[in-house]
């Protein structure tokens, strides 16, 4: 695609629930980032692909939270037995090369995640 | 003491003006990016800096890799420059991104 998207654009669910959002990259980007913006606040660093293996998953934010990659494409965030602290705007991005020294990240347009 | 600091939190001018907003990090670091949000939270990358300084239109970004820090300067500011300007490092001990807190910049017609 033209851009990198990200499906829903907007989750509600009640607390307890799992969700999965997914990320679909601009075609041909190895590497790929999950980010987190809580409401009023900056943006979070969840964690990066380099093509399908995630080197570092320290920065997700509790083991209720996992993330894979396949095909070196589409990526998926999950969240198991979710918090109202989990509602946040998550954020995907993707740049050509890995590590992105000479290349831009792109950002998706983020899914809008609130738990009731 | 966050790892990324921008300054100043807020900024108001008045078109035309000639804006500079400041980032300090305290890590080690392999790039470091500017990024604007805009209100509807669409975050668009503006620079990506190793060292040096780059130039887009009417945007400057520098980095001062000795004194970790870098600007973001923008001439001839007009109102839809108006955004939170982002701070971001790549830490080379990790690879982990690390972002300031933003700096939400208004210009006035």
């Amino acid at each position: 695609g033209a851009g990198v998207s990200q499906t829903p654009s907007n989750k509600v669910t009640e607390k307890g629930k799992y969700v999965e959002l997914r990320c679909d990259p601009i075609s041909g980007h190895t590497a790929l980032y999950w980010y987190r913006q809580s409401l009023g606040q900056g943006l979070e660093f969840l964690i990066y692909f380099q093509g399908n293996s995630a080197p570092d998953k320290s920065g997700l934010p509790s083991d209720r939270f996992s993330a894979e990659r396949t095909g070196g494409s589409v990526s998926t965030l999950t969240i198991q037995r979710t918090q109202q602290e989990d509602s946040a705007v998550y954020l995907c991005a993707s740049s050509l090369l890995f590590p992105a020294n000479t290349d831009t990240q792109y950002f998706g347009p983020g899914t809008r995640l609130t738990v009731l | 003491k966050n790892e990324v600091e921008q300054s100043p939190q807020n900024l108001t001018a008045q078109e035309g003006e000639f804006i500079t907003i400041n980032c300090s990090y305290s890590v080690g670091i392999s790039a470091l990016h500017w990024l604007q949000q805009h209100p509807g939270g669409g975050i668009v990358s503006l620079f990506m800096l190793s060292s040096g300084k780059k130039k887009h239109g009417r945007l400057i970004a520098t980095i001062n890799i000795q004194e970790k820090h870098s600007s973001l300067h923008i001439t001839a500011s007009h109102p839809r420059d108006s955004a939170v300007y982002i701070c971001a490092v790549r830490s080379n001990r990790d690879d982990k991104i690390i972002f300031g807190k933003g700096t939400r910049l208004h210009i006035l017609p």
